[in-house]
């Protein structure tokens, strides 16, 4: 059990740039969940995936971002045309199945300037 | 809708007293609950978790939380705090087994020598 794996662990972006996170869940889980946290609270959810299939998506998660799991293995969290209010700690998590406890990554935080 | 109250943002106790993190909840359903600790720069680790049956539930590191259905809380107590306990803690409840997780906006514990 290597743990989920988060990369970048911090990337710092302009304005108006496009970022891409990448996911490494654990070995054999199917469940992968994207979270964000800002200073201050507690982790917001965002989208997860059974598999490659995605089967819910928050309200938070606006038309600029997206995700994918295209082999149902490792996940990416692109943000298009950021803005100063994406700054914050991207989480991602996995789950053998849904009811199982999730384990989470480091997570990447995203400093916009 | 589901939701979770953690009592205090800050909590501060002498090493080697009780620690006590509240935590109240809203489900319309008997709820699945978590709680999480999050050390500076590193991702969310499972202390324990509820589901069904016994209503104590005891964690790792010497923790233990008790379901109170009457009172709606889930809160989080150790009998003797420890230097290594200070981080932050998040409560969370999962209306069903195989549902997302919402998460408390967090508790910071400070452990004073």
């Amino acid at each position: 059990d290597t743990g989920v794996s988060q990369n970048p662990r911090h990337k710092i972006t302009k304005r108006g740039q496009n970022v891409t996170f990448r996911c490494d869940p654990i070995s054999e889980h199917n469940r992968l969940y994207w979270y964000r946290q800002t200073l201050g609270q507690g982790p917001e959810f965002l989208t997860y995936f059974q598999n490659e299939a995605q089967l819910e998506k928050s309200r938070l998660l606006s038309d600029r971002f997206s995700a994918e799991r295209p082999k149902g293995s490792f996940s990416t969290l692109e943000i298009q045309r950021t803005e100063q209010g994406d700054s914050a700690m991207y989480l991602c998590a996995s789950s053998l199945v849904g009811w199982e406890p999730q384990h989470f990554g480091d997570g990447t935080r995203l400093s916009i300037l | 809708a589901q939701s979770v109250t953690q009592l205090g943002s800050h909590v501060s106790v002498s090493e080697g007293a009780l620690v006590l993190l509240r935590c109240n909840y809203s489900s319309s359903v008997p709820p699945y609950l978590f709680w999480y600790v999050q050390y500076p720069n590193q991702g969310l680790q499972l202390l324990l978790k509820y589901t069904t049956g016994a209503t104590l539930v005891k964690g790792i590191n010497g923790f233990e939380a008790e379901f109170k259905k009457s009172e709606t809380s889930f809160h989080l107590t150790k009998p003797s705090a420890h230097m290594s306990d200070a981080a932050e803690y998040f409560c969370a409840v999962r209306l069903n087994r195989d549902d997302k997780i919402i998460f408390g906006k967090g508790t910071r514990l400070h452990i004073l020598p």
